[in-house]
């Protein structure tokens, strides 16, 4: 069965530096979303993507925070600076068309210190 | 109101046993239905999509009541690969793509 692959699985970095998450959609899918969940919280959406542009962000989804389709196949997601709460685990999900459910990856956890 | 409450549990239930979970929305314009179930530390996986007239896979029945925007999940004869984190979801409008989860109902099955 296709899956949604993210890479690293664990990221450790200082307060202050930058991250890339790395996630490779399903092939044939042309939705993407990233989503975050706080150790012992629920899953909060972050943004979507389509059509090489957001199509929708949260609040969370602030200014240090972007997304890209750099070529066909990877999705990542940058924050800028980091700041200690944004310590979670990161998400990707893809769906093939609107409507869709959507597949998720099985994250990244980002450890900010 | 949060947007999408579930019972936090957990529910211990013997293995063979129905269990019955339960999630209110409060978005009456949500379109689609989900549960999702997350294994601790990891993914949620599509468990189920929930259909206005209800549906059913195997040992697992979702019903919606779109009138007191209310889903719920039934498991009969449950095994000890159930238990889990059981995520109600809700996406409200065709168009957008957004996701809402609940925090989520934890299961463990006692053999």
């Amino acid at each position: 069965e296709p899956e949604v692959t993210q890479t690293p699985s664990h990221q450790v970095t200082q307060m202050g530096q930058e991250v890339i998450l790395r996630c490779v959609p399903i092939s044939n899918h042309l939705y993407f979303y990233w989503y975050r969940q706080i150790l012992g919280q629920k899953v909060e959406f972050l943004v979507s993507f389509y059509n090489n542009e957001i199509s929708e962000k949260s609040e969370i989804f602030d200014d240090q925070f972007s997304v890209e389709r750099p070529d066909g196949s990877n999705f990542t997601l940058k924050i800028r600076s980091t700041k200690l709460e944004d310590s979670a685990m990161y998400f990707c999900a893809s769906s093939g068309r609107e409507n869709q459910p959507q597949h998720f990856g099985d994250g990244t956890r980002l450890s900010i210190l | 109101r949060k947007e999408v409450e579930q019972d936090p549990g957990p529910f211990n239930v013997p293995e063979g046993a129905t269990v019955a979970f339960n999630c209110t929305y409060s978005n009456s314009a949500s379109q689609s239905f989900f549960w999702y179930r997350q294994d601790c530390r990891k993914e949620p996986k599509l468990l189920m999509s929930v259909y206005s007239s209800g549906n059913e896979d195997g040992r697992f029945t979702a019903q919606l009541n779109r009138a007191s925007q209310y889903i719920s999940l039934l498991i009969r004869d449950s095994k000890l690969s159930d238990s889990a984190t059981y995520l109600c979801v809700v996406r409200d409008n065709f168009g957008n793509e957004k996701l809402t989860f609940g925090t989520g109902t934890r299961l463990t099955i006692i053999p």
